[in-house]
C-alpha cells in the first residue's frame, strides 16, 4: 500500500532560519505529490505539487521542494523563516482508486513552530 | 480564482437535530469531496462526488448524508449525531477525478468547524 511518511511531528526554527520539512513516499509508479499548509482555524492551501515536470518545485510564499526518485522524497523547504509561517504542514501522494477516481494519501503532518 | 466557499463557519447542533453543511464552487471542476478532520490530524476522506454521482463512500455511518444538487454544489446532511463527530468538515474540489496533467489538484474550502453536544 502506498504511503507518506512526515519525519517528526514538531519542527521549531528560530526566525530567519532555514525551514526543513520531511516527507518521504512510498510508490511504485511516478507519483504526484503535494505539500499542503493548515494556518490555525483555517482549511488547507495548496503550497505546490509536483506532477513530473521539473524535480525542483517552486510555490507560494517562497516554499520550494525537491523531488528525489532514488531517495523517495519530497522535502520541503524555506530559506528564512518568517513567524507568519508558523501552521501545520501536510504532504500528500495522490493515488489511483477505484472507479477511475483517484485520491489523496496523507501524511501526520508536521507543526512548525516560529521563534522570534 | 481557486476558491471553494462553505457555509456555515460554525456550527452548535444536538444529537437531535437536523443540520445541513453546504459547500460552493465555480471553478468548473467535476470532482467535489467531503473530508473530516480531528484537531492536528489529517483530512479523512469521508465521500467523492465525480460528475456529480457519488463515486467514493468511505464507510461513512448513515447519519452522514450527502447530496450533489448540481455541478457547483455539494451538501451534506447531518442527523442524529454523536459528540465524537465533532470536528473541521473540509470541502474540496478538483477538476478531473481521474486525474492527469495534476487535474486531480484539490483545493479546499475553508471548513465548518461542528460540535455536537
Amino acid at each position: 500500500a502506498q504511503s507518506v511518511t512526515q519525519l517528526g511531528s514538531h519542527v521549531s526554527v528560530s526566525e530567519g532560519a532555514l525551514v526543513l520539512l520531511r516527507c518521504n513516499y512510498s510508490s511504485s509508479v511516478p507519483p504526484y505529490l503535494f505539500w499542503y499548509v493548515q494556518y490555525p482555524n483555517q482549511g488547507l492551501q495548496l503550497l505546490l505539487k509536483y506532477t513530473s515536470a521539473a524535480t525542483l518545485v517552486k510555490g507560494i510564499n517562497g516554499f520550494e521542494a525537491e523531488f528525489k526518485k532514488s531517495e523517495t522524497s519530497f522535502h520541503l523547504t524555506k530559506p528564512s523563516a518568517h513567524m507568519s509561517d508558523a501552521a501545520e504542514y501536510f504532504c500528500a501522494v495522490s493515488v489511483d482508486n477505484a472507479g477511475n477516481n483517484r485520491k489523496l494519501i496523507w501524511g501526520l503532518g508536521t507543526s512548525l513552530a516560529v521563534n522570534p | 480564482d481557486t476558491e471553494v466557499t462553505q457555509t456555515p463557519k460554525h456550527l452548535v447542533m444536538g444529537m437531535t437535530n437536523k443540520k445541513s453543511l453546504k459547500c460552493e464552487q465555480h471553478m468548473g471542476h467535476r470532482a467535489m469531496y467531503w473530508y473530516k478532520q480531528k484537531a492536528k490530524k489529517p483530512p479523512e476522506l469521508m465521500f467523492v462526488y465525480s460528475y456529480e454521482k457519488l463515486s467514493i463512500n468511505e464507510s461513512v455511518p448513515s447519519r452522514f448524508s450527502p447530496e450533489c444538487p448540481n455541478s457547483s454544489l455539494l451538501n451534506l446532511h447531518l442527523h442524529a449525531l454523536q459528540p465524537e463527530d465533532s470536528a473541521l468538515y473540509l470541502c474540496a474540489s478538483s477538476q478531473d477525478p481521474s486525474g492527469g496533467a495534476g487535474g486531480e489538484t484539490q483545493y479546499f474550502g475553508p471548513g465548518t468547524r461542528l460540535l455536537v453536544l
